[in-house]
């Protein structure tokens, strides 16, 4: 059975204090690795797909990365605005196109 | 936003009842995904369409009901509600291709009491 584990569950950050949130899969067949921000009482934001070990993409003070059976979101001198919880998600080549989430990082960052 | 609508974005009711959360997938998208995400469990999948028809199953209970209609909107049918029901719901949407980025609306809220 595919599985997602996020961790820490919760972080809590100076501004400018940098760090990485870890996601952790088992999944057969990984089609993709998707991360996600999500503010409280909102719908997920689309940040990041992965498709493949050794893969990096970057936005603004966040990368991601993949290795076969993690992946990272690091985060650089990060601002109060980037407080949100954060969900990391794979595709797995046997569940059609559908995502299975992981429980989520919750950040804040304080100034 | 992402293109993806959903309504209500609130709603009330009574255990017991019936309800249909309807969602407008993002213009040119033929693949429509249902979650709910409660406190303690997180988002979970509950079915997928694409292009009318039913394409994955995830954790949805037997009183759970969705359909993607011809010009591919969908609804989400909950009936002989409970109180565990309580969670809010999200609808998304992609092209249908492994892969593709997966949209999410702003989801509706229910609550059952």
């Amino acid at each position: 059975e595919d599985q997602v584990t996020q961790s820490p569950e919760a972080l809590r950050l100076q501004e400018g204090e940098s760090s990485s949130l870890n996601c952790s899969y088992t999944v057969s067949g990984l089609r993709g690795l998707f991360w996600y921000r999500q503010d409280p009482g909102k719908g997920p934001e689309f940040l990041f797909t992965l498709y493949s070990a050794g893969e990096e993409k970057e936005k603004e003070r966040l990368k991601a990365t993949l290795t076969k059976k993690e992946s990272f979101l690091h985060i650089t001198a990060p601002k109060p605005e980037d407080s949100a919880t954060y969900l990391c998600a794979v595709q797995a080549a046997n569940s059609g196109y559908a995502l299975n989430f992981g429980k989520g990082t919750s950040l804040l960052v304080t100034p | 936003d992402s293109g993806v609508t959903q309504t209500p974005k609130h709603l009330i009711t009574a255990t017991g009842q019936r309800v249909t959360l309807r969602c407008s997938p993002r213009s040119g998208d033929l693949s429509v995904y249902w979650y709910q995400q409660s406190l303690d469990q997180g988002l979970q999948f509950l079915i997928q369409y694409y292009n009318g028809e039913e394409r994955a199953k995830g954790n949805i209970l037997e009183r759970f009901s969705a359909q993607q209609f011809p010009d591919l909107h969908s609804e989400l049918n909950l009936s002989s509600l409970e109180l565990g029901d309580s969670a809010l719901y999200f609808c998304a949407s992609s092209v249908g291709r492994v892969g593709n980025t997966i949209y999410f609306g702003e989801g509706s809220w229910l609550t059952v009491v």
